[in-house]
């Protein structure tokens, strides 16, 4: 049962646009979240985070928005520039009952076009 | 940011052989970290958590006498894929958290590629 999920596999987004990428879990107990960027055989590199007391963080082109009580987040890019393309991931824990233990979502491709 | 070092960053061998994973945590002490798998177009699945001088906590599904994972000391995990099989193949990525922004930090992965 998977507790972390993106919905959208794939999402293409003309450069300059905004793109939002989506993530729903199903565990309450979940009180820390975070997007990952990850390129073909390589690591996920983290991108920005977003802890329960908050519901919006925003870091440069990144903004991630917290809903809790629809336990869902988005990470919105803008504008998106081509560099963008990727797979993003979404994560998260629930620190109180298992400290750094993440689980992730299925990841969503994003493609942003020239 | 930390720096996590995985290696090799790929490896192909016999089915039959064991194959060793080193993941370093090279600026930071890491008492947890984790392994991770990853099929092709699939989620980056939880395999176990490596804490530094005890026994590794596996995930439901994951086999303890398959994946024998070592956590010895604050810097160093390894993930040994025992009698390798062609369904072993896969993507593995070691993370570790890093001091108090409780970020994890990945490792470049490892491409297993089982004959």
């Amino acid at each position: 049962d998977q507790q972390v999920k993106q919905n959208s596999p794939s999402l293409s987004v003309q450069e300059g646009r905004i793109s939002i990428l989506n993530c729903d879990y199903t565990n309450s107990m979940f009180d820390y979240f975070l997007w990952y960027k990850k390129y073909p055989a390589e690591g996920p590199t983290f991108l920005i985070s977003i802890s329960s007391i908050k519901d919006k963080n925003e870091d440069g082109r990144f903004t991630v928005f917290l809903n809790k009580s629809a336990k869902h987040l988005s990470l919105h890019i803008v504008p998106s520039q081509p560099g963008d393309s990727a797979v993003y991931f979404c994560a998260a824990s629930g620190r109180l009952y298992n400290f750094n233990k993440f689980y992730f979502g299925s990841g969503t491709k994003l493609n942003v076009k020239p | 940011g930390a720096v996590v070092s995985q290696h090799p960053s790929w490896v192909i061998c016999k089915s039959g052989t064991s194959v060793k994973i080193e993941c370093r945590s090279l600026d930071f002490q890491a008492t947890t970290m984790f392994w991770y798998r990853q099929f092709p177009k699939q989620s980056l699945m939880l395999m176990a958590t490596s804490n530094e001088g005890s026994k590794a906590t596996y995930e439901q599904g994951v086999e303890k006498d398959k994946f024998l994972i070592n956590h010895a000391s604050l810097t160093l995990s390894t993930l040994t894929v025992t009698s390798a099989h062609p369904e072993d193949s896969s993507f593995y990525i070691c993370s570790a958290s890093g001091g108090h922004n409780e970020k994890l930090f990945f490792g470049s992965g490892t491409q297993l590629s089982v004959l």
